[in-house]
């Protein structure tokens, strides 16, 4: 099983709609939840962090956190055209060091016009 | 201002060869990365250091070798160059331990490597 695990889609939605991107981990102990949107040809940017279950806001997008099921997702509210990128969902594990994230494989979100 | 810059951004070079990619943080972080992107997207941790520790991944080839020459500076090493190294570097840094509020890591642009 991978440590941290994402659909690889593509996932396509059309503009103004909710797209759901999920993530699951397997250290049942890992206390930090990063999602980072990357552009074709660009680097990983920081879009979200979350530590504690429950949901956060930040303008459209929502991130879920349930340590429970060990399941983190992201919701985008009013998709947008821009939006269109992958999406990689980051753990930082409780094995191994305290400096590392470990990421999943990345969803690829598609928002059609 | 890049907050982290890597060097060369696309290098091109024969199997065999040895190659650097240099990067460099402004950010005062005292922790640096190298993670390699293959083709599937997937981002891999190779090396994390600071001045008291190097953590490297054990699945790295020790043809990879992280050299600091101060905490501003991160450069990743390579020797006989292969094939299957072909892929983007990305170089990152945080401060302090990752995951602790506000601390998260951020990426330079990237170095993609294809070696022929």
């Amino acid at each position: 099983q991978k440590e941290v695990e994402q659909n690889s889609g593509p996932l396509s939605v059309p503009e103004g709609a909710i797209a759901s991107l999920n993530c699951t981990y397997s250290d049942r102990g890992s206390q930090s939840f990063f999602w980072y949107r990357q552009y074709s040809g660009k680097s990983p940017e920081l879009i979200m962090s979350i530590y504690s279950n429950g949901d956060k806001e930040d303008g459209r997008f929502t991130a879920q956190l349930n340590k429970a099921s060990q399941y983190v997702s992201l919701l985008i509210r009013d998709s947008q055209p821009s939006d269109s990128a992958t999406y990689l969902c980051a753990v930082r594990l409780s094995s191994g060091s305290a400096r590392q994230l470990t990421f999943g494989s990345g969803t690829q979100l598609t928002v059609l016009p | 201002d890049t907050a982290v810059s890597q060097t060369p951004k696309y290098l091109v070079t024969q199997m065999g060869n040895d190659k650097s990619i240099k990067c460099e943080q402004n950010l005062g972080h005292d922790t640096m990365y190298w993670y390699k992107q293959d083709s599937k997207k997937f981002l891999k941790i190779m090396f994390s250091y600071n001045n008291k520790e190097l953590i490297i991944n054990e699945t790295v080839p020790n043809r990879f070798s992280p050299k600091s020459p101060d905490k501003a500076h991160l450069n990743l090493h390579i020797n006989s160059l292969e094939l299957g190294d072909s892929a983007v570097y990305f170089c990152a840094s945080s401060q302090g331990s990752v995951g602790g509020t506000g601390n998260t890591i951020y990426f330079g642009e990237g170095s993609w490597l294809t070696v022929v």
